[in-house]
């Protein structure tokens, strides 16, 4: 069974960093690309960040770009997310999701809450 | 803004049957698979449909996705008071580089 566990959450003041981790367990996690997908509440899915397998091409969303890394370590089965620069619009629950060809995610974690608030 | 366009809200009654669209370009849809996914408040996202209408294990067979050049539909038959939750549609956009969500349907069984 695929599992997608998210950890990291927490309430961070404006211009604070936190970083996620998402600890991934019931499939081969070194052939597959992940997502980082985000949704505040009471509003819809935003994607957020892609890595490959081989952390060979990354892309991001205009919103994040410039203050979010992504990044994975295959040989732990993780995946994460650095955030920097943190603002109150990032507030949200933030999804590892993992990805599907040529299609949105197939698999998705319980979500970590990140509040971003003075 | 979201990529994919989807209505705001859908109801039908407990038994009947209800379609979600969802549009998008050839970008996105036009050229890639679409996925439907169903949110149940307080919880994540759920996959209900791959690869435009293949279910995965253990999704019942009321649930039906389809496809049309840039356009795609989710099908609900017997609906149920459970069945009510946010739906959303996704894929890939090959000119973003980006995964893309539509802005979500919320279902309401009457």
């Amino acid at each position: 069974e695929v599992q997608l566990v998210e950890s990291g959450g927490a309430s961070v003041q404006p211009g604070g960093s936190l970083r996620l981790s998402c600890a991934a367990s019931g499939f081969t996690f070194n052939i597959y690309s992940m997502n980082w997908v985000r949704q505040t509440p009471g509003k819809g899915l935003e994607w957020v960040a892609y890595i490959d397998p081989r952390s060979s091409a990354i892309s991001y969303a205009d919103s994040v770009k410039g203050r979010f890394t992504v990044s994975r370590e295959n040989a732990d089965n993780s995946l994460y997310l650095q955030m920097n620069s943190l603002r109150d619009d990032d507030t949200a629950v933030y999804y590892c999701a993992r990805a599907a060809y040529a299609s949105g995610p197939d698999n998705w974690g319980q979500g970590a809450l990140v509040t971003v608030s003075s | 803004q979201s990529a994919l366009t989807q209505p705001p809200s859908v109801s039908a009654a407990p038994g009947q049957r209800v379609t979600i669209s969802c549009s998008g370009s050839s970008s996105n849809i036009g050229n890639n698979y679409v996925s439907w996914y169903q949110q149940l408040p307080g919880t994540a996202p759920k996959l209900l449909i791959s690869e435009n209408n293949k279910r995965p294990s253990g999704i019942p067979d009321r649930f039906s996705g389809s496809k049309s050049g840039t356009s795609a539909t989710l099908g609900i038959t017997g609906l149920q008071t459970g069945d009510e939750a946010d739906y959303y549609c996704g894929t890939w956009d090959n000119n973003l580089s980006a995964v893309v969500f539509g802005g979500g349907t919320k279902l309401t069984v009457l």
